[in-house]
């Protein structure tokens, strides 16, 4: 069965605090995603990577860079928490695949609070 | 730039009542569709998707999507709806040749018992 996990479910830092998200798939995926989730905002896209090392800028970047260097792991890091950034943040994993497989599989998420 | 509109934001619907969720995309190259779900303390799960042939998809739980290209349209039905399908529902759009997924706002779908 497909498995994204995500190293918290819930988390609460101070205003400033470098943070770090993990996520883990044991697809052997090339593609990893994140995402914040906001009401009335739906998903969108902070950065991706299509391999090891490798990596994309989605549509809000700012505030956040990522890492990626085993292929089943890709870290989200806030390097100076704010407010602003108090969200749900979702994982996701395709393959590179041909298109009808490129369905992406979702983490639990993680509910980030900044005070 | 891309962008996928749920015009529907919230939707209350007694059970066995027939859903249609509204879906449109502005993109006008070749495009594959998505609906997912998201059950209440859930994670986002795939309810159907369509990458070519027959605009009729068909997914889980009883629910289909028919994709109009000349409507750039890809809305999510159900004949009868039940309780357990209370949840969030979200279109997503992946531009054919590209990686990158744009996901509609959601729609949150509460069904009265």
């Amino acid at each position: 069965d497909v498995k994204v996990t995500q190293s918290s479910r819930y988390l609460v830092k101070r205003t400033g605090e470098k943070v770090f998200l993990e996520c883990v798939q044991d697809m052997d995926h090339e593609n990893m995603f994140w995402y914040r989730q906001d009401p009335g905002l739906g998903l969108r896209l902070i950065y991706f990577s299509y391999d090891v090392k490798m990596k994309e800028k989605g549509d809000i970047p700012e505030g956040y860079s990522v890492s990626r260097e085993k292929k089943e792991r890709f870290s989200l890091i806030l390097e100076s928490a704010s407010t602003n950034q108090t969200s749900m943040y979702l994982c996701a994993s395709s393959l590179i695949g041909a298109e009808r497989e490129r369905e992406q599989y979702f983490g639990p998420g993680t509910r980030l609070t900044v005070t | 730039a891309q962008s996928v509109s749920q015009h529907n934001h919230h939707v209350i619907l007694s059970e066995a009542a027939s859903l249609e969720l509204g879906c449109n995309y502005s993109y006008g190259g070749t495009v594959n569709l998505f609906w997912y779900v998201q059950y209440p303390g859930q994670h986002l799960q795939l309810l159907l998707k369509y990458f070519s042939g027959d605009p009729l998809v068909k997914g889980i739980k009883g629910f289909e999507a028919e994709f109009i290209k000349s409507k750039f349209s890809f809305n999510l039905r159900k004949p009868s709806v039940q309780w357990s399908d209370t949840a969030e529902y979200f279109c997503a759009v992946n531009p054919s040749g590209t990686y990158k997924y744009i996901f509609g706002t959601g729609t949150r779908l509460k069904v009265l018992a």
